[in-house]
């Protein structure tokens, strides 16, 4: 158990669906993440917040909706995905730079399938 | 952008084996991580490295961050069934936070009992 809870932990949706991946941390951490996970790739990062506001997308197509209402949850709101959208979904925290090594401390991910 | 050669992709191995992997880059890192991953579920945190040269374990684990600062290796001694799983390396460049991390693609470690 590392503190950060991911739900739902699989997930199938047709391409005309809307869902919502939903992340929360209770480790005080003020940094969360979005990471895509596909086979033999590296992780991805997808999205950044620092004390709930977004400081990173890296080119995530607009169809991956991200909202951080505070510091401890984050959602990942999807509609009209693509197959190849089909990966695990891992959220991440850190604390605050300067303490811990900023390390990340991963959920167990969403499976998602997109048919 | 930077990328992380991690080797070997895969290891098949028998229990009790001594097992090495390791991770080169052509950007200098200040920080070097290794990470598991047990099937279904999120990478966990094993070793953490700050300094060049810098020589760590946890248990059967030890991890070394090497002296050029692009390189580290993991080492496990005497596998067991519970070692399985996928091992990422990441690193972090230097005046990077978190969201600096590059990771490597892993190593599948799958062992025959």
């Amino acid at each position: 158990e590392t503190g950060v809870t991911q739900t739902p932990r699989h997930l199938v949706m047709g391409m005309t669906n809307k869902k919502s991946l939903k992340c929360e941390q209770h480790l005080g951490h003020n940094a969360m993440y979005w990471y895509k996970q596909s086979a033999k790739k590296p992780l991805e990062l997808m999205f950044v917040y620092n004390f709930k506001e977004q400081t990173e997308n890296n080119s995530v197509p607009s169809r991956f909706s991200p909202e951080c209402p505070n510091s401890s949850h984050l959602f990942l709101h999807l509609h009209t995905l693509q197959p190849e959208d089909s990966a695990l979904y891992l959220c991440a925290s850190s604390p605050p730079k300067g303490t811990l090594g900023e390390k990340l401390f991963f959920g167990s991910g969403t499976q998602l399938s997109v048919l | 952008g930077q990328q992380l050669n991690q080797s070997p992709q895969s290891m098949f191995i028998q229990e009790g084996e001594d097992v090495s992997m390791n991770c080169t880059s052509s950007s200098i890192f200040n920080t070097w991580l290794w990470y598991k991953q047990d099937p279904g579920e999120g990478p966990v945190l094993l070793i953490a490295l700050y300094k060049a040269g810098e020589l760590t374990s946890n248990g059967r684990l030890t991890a070394q961050f090497g002296i050029t600062r692009k390189d580290s290796f993991l080492n496990i001694s005497a596998s067991i069934p519970s070692d399985v799983g996928i091992y990422f390396c990441a690193g972090q460049r230097v005046g990077g936070g978190a969201d600096g991390l590059t990771f490597g693609k892993g190593t599948h470690l799958i062992i025959q009992p």
